[in-house]
């Protein structure tokens, strides 16, 4: 079964600061990865993916995939009060694509 | 534009008692999810589909029912609602493999 698991839990960061967040996956052939962002009281919503090892960047999103670390990270450049979110990572196995399974969350907080 | 209904938006069980969730999703999507989420647990996956009258057991299946009567309708079945089951109920659906599931708003359950 896979698992996803992510760190910090919490993260508290000044406005305008880089924020990072980390999410490990439990098998390296794993298939799609991606990054939801949750605002209290609502679902969460697609922010980035990433298939291939090596970086992505969008505005001011930049994700890392190292799969032979089963490793992947979240960078938000310029961290606003509005980035202030649960952020998901989550993972289709190889195993069984028709799944997508998801890590515990990191709770992002941006103070202005 | 693409959207997940779910119904009710919150609802207060009995326990014992027999509760049934509703999604509705008009995008053509083969495939629907349902997750469960509490708090340390991010999301978890508890029943899935991808093609009418078939549902599959996600990896917390146990005191769930799912069914599929149609492409657009997913229903999550609890037969006894017990207190454990109080939680945010998450579907989603998404066309094809490696493409983000999209979310609905959720739905509140409190068991008491």
């Amino acid at each position: 079964q896979e698992k996803v698991q992510q760190s910090p839990e919490s993260l508290i960061v000044p406005e305008g600061a880089m924020s990072s967040l980390n999410c490990t996956f439990s098998n390296s052939a794993s298939q799609s990865i991606w990054w939801y962002q949750q605002h209290p009281g609502k679902g969460p919503e697609a922010l980035i993916s990433i298939f291939s090892n090596g970086n992505k960047k969008e505005g001011r999103l930049t994700v890392y995939l190292n799969r032979a670390s089963l490793h992947v990270s979240l960078h938000i450049r310029d961290s606003q009060p509005s980035d202030s979110a649960v952020y998901l990572c989550a993972v289709s196995p190889s195993s069984n694509t028709n799944k997508v399974v998801f890590g515990t969350g990191t709770r992002l907080q941006v103070l202005p | 534009e693409a959207a997940v209904t779910q119904s009710p938006r919150s609802k207060v069980a009995v326990t014992g008692g027999k509760v049934t969730l509703s999604c509705h999703q008009t995008n053509n999507h083969d495939y629907m999810y349902w997750y469960r989420q509490d708090t340390g647990h991010g999301l978890r996956l508890i029943h899935y589909s991808y093609v009418a009258d078939s549902t599959e057991k996600g990896d917390i299946p146990d005191g769930y029912k799912a069914s599929r009567p149609s492409q657009e309708n997913f229903s999550l079945i609890l037969e006894l609602a017990s207190l454990s089951q109080t939680a945010v109920y998450f579907c989603a659906s998404r066309n094809r493999v490696g493409q983000a599931p999209l979310f609905g708003e959720g739905t509140r359950l409190s068991v008491l």
